[in-house]
């Protein structure tokens, strides 16, 4: 009963590589997000979407894109991926004011 | 200084034991506030949100003190399954996001 799913759940790739994530929901909401989470830092928003094709930079947007062409999907792109960005990255959805729902997320490795 | 900052703990307690969470936040504008739990390796799931009255479900109460910036979750009666990562969550004025604590580590022993 998932209305989020991302894809890929697992990816290894070599360092200067472009990586998409991609994150997918059936429940039409009109906030998208990114984050990544990693330990000590709690979940850092790097990008989000208030709409097809409206998005906007979060605290940590450095080395990162995102695309939004259709309400149910929202794509994070790796320019060219470092190690630094090895993390476990979250998509999460919501409406105005009312909490998140989580995708299960990408654990993402830059080797 | 960090917008939301949370003890890392790990807290361990045993089970039947009342334990509590602090979260304090920098931005007194702050509009809406959440608990939300997280296990080993999944993603966070939303616990509950915090009301100014405080709120109750089940076991679980929170409460939040807006002249002191800070909230609290209590649970009673703790459980083995409670043991997760509990993350404190607050939506600051004029943002379509929210922000997120580091989590406060709770391990629940037999």
């Amino acid at each position: 009963d998932a209305g989020i799913t991302q894809s890929p759940r697992h990816k290894v790739t070599e360092t200067g590589t472009p990586v998409t994530l991609r994150c997918h929901q059936t429940e039409n909401h009109r906030y998208m997000y990114w984050y990544r989470q990693d330990p000590g830092h709690g979940l850092r928003l790097i990008h989000y979407s208030y709409g097809v094709k409206d998005t906007d930079k979060g605290e940590v947007s450095d080395g990162y894109s995102v695309s939004r062409s259709k309400t149910e999907d929202f794509l994070l792109t790796l320019e060219s991926a470092t190690s630094s960005q090895t993390s476990v990255y979250f998509c999460a959805i919501s409406e105005s004011t009312a909490g998140y729902t989580f995708g299960s997320g990408t654990r993402l490795t830059v080797v | 200084r960090k917008e939301v900052e949370q003890d890392p703990g790990p807290f361990n307690v045993p089970e039947g034991a009342t334990v509590a969470f602090n979260c304090t936040y920098s931005n007194s504008a702050s509009q809406s506030f959440f608990w939300y739990r997280q296990d080993c390796r999944k993603e966070p799931k939303l616990l509950m949100s915090v009301y100014s009255s405080g709120n109750e479900d089940g076991r679980f109460t929170a409460q939040l003190n807006r002249a002191s910036q800070y909230i609290s979750l209590l649970i009673r009666d703790s459980k083995l399954s409670d043991s997760a990562t509990y993350l404190c969550v607050v939506k600051p004025p004029n943002n379509n996001d929210m922000r997120f604590g580091a989590g406060t580590r709770l391990t629940v022993k037999p």
